[in-house]
């Protein structure tokens, strides 16, 4: 099976401009979570969606949202572009509907440089 | 919050193995103990999980204690390519569960 893949991998935005991140899962597989992660706060959730729904989310401003499409594949955006939006932001999927152990895999991450 | 603590670091000579301690003093009856290694720059991989038993795999061992407090995940030889950051956390593997990761353990393999 092909691996999660995400596009673009490496991207460089101003201040203030708005960015939309892809994320493919691994065929068959449900559940697209996403983490932010910074030298100083380290792997941080942003949120998950399961059938094109958002189930859990973590402690993120509105800036931050996304979605999912019936084929299983997400996107992320964030608006209106801060300095401390710089990371490395990592995509993961994982069957989702507790029909196996759940592991999770993850893409390789798009590195978002916001000058 | 990580339901797990881990220390920032740790060192291991190459060939050894290395022993990576995890502590989850608060873990359920039905929580299990997942392990991920990040290497630089690239993306979490998964490495090995459990419940109460002991499990190995072709990466690892995982050595859960009998009152599940803590875990051990074991690499029997250590080469330079297990330079990672190692991550333990412990969830229920049901469908809805968040994943949230903690700070992890920054191994080094020393030559």
């Amino acid at each position: 099976k092909a691996g999660v893949t995400q596009t673009p991998r490496y991207l460089i935005k101003t201040r203030g401009q708005q960015v939309t991140l892809s994320c493919s899962p691994i065929s068959g597989h449900r559940s697209v979570s996403w983490y932010q992660q910074t030298p100083g706060q380290g792997l941080q959730f942003l949120f998950e969606y399961f059938s094109e729904t958002q189930r859990n989310k973590g402690n993120f401003p509105g800036r931050f949202s996304g979605r999912q499409f019936s084929n299983s594949r997400s996107e992320m955006n964030v608006s209106t572009l801060e300095l401390g939006d710089s990371a490395l932001y990592l995509c993961a999927s994982r069957s989702g509907d507790g029909s196996s152990y759940n592991e999770q895999f993850f893409g390789p991450g798009t590195r978002l440089t916001v000058l | 919050d990580a339901k797990t603590t881990q220390p920032p670091s740790m060192d291991c000579a190459e060939g050894r193995a290395a022993n990576l301690p995890c502590n989850h003093s608060t873990i359920s009856g039905n929580e299990y103990v997942y392990w991920y290694r990040q290497i630089h720059s690239q993306g979490p991989q998964y490495i090995i999980h459990g419940l109460k038993n002991n499990e190995t795999n072709e990466m690892a061992s995982l050595i859960i204690t009998e009152d599940r407090k803590s875990s051990t995940l074991i690499l029997p030889h250590a080469t330079l390519r297990d330079t990672a950051v190692y991550y333990c956390i412990v969830r229920v593997p049901g469908g809805s569960d968040k994943i949230i990761f903690g700070k992890g353990t920054r191994l080094h393999i020393l030559p």
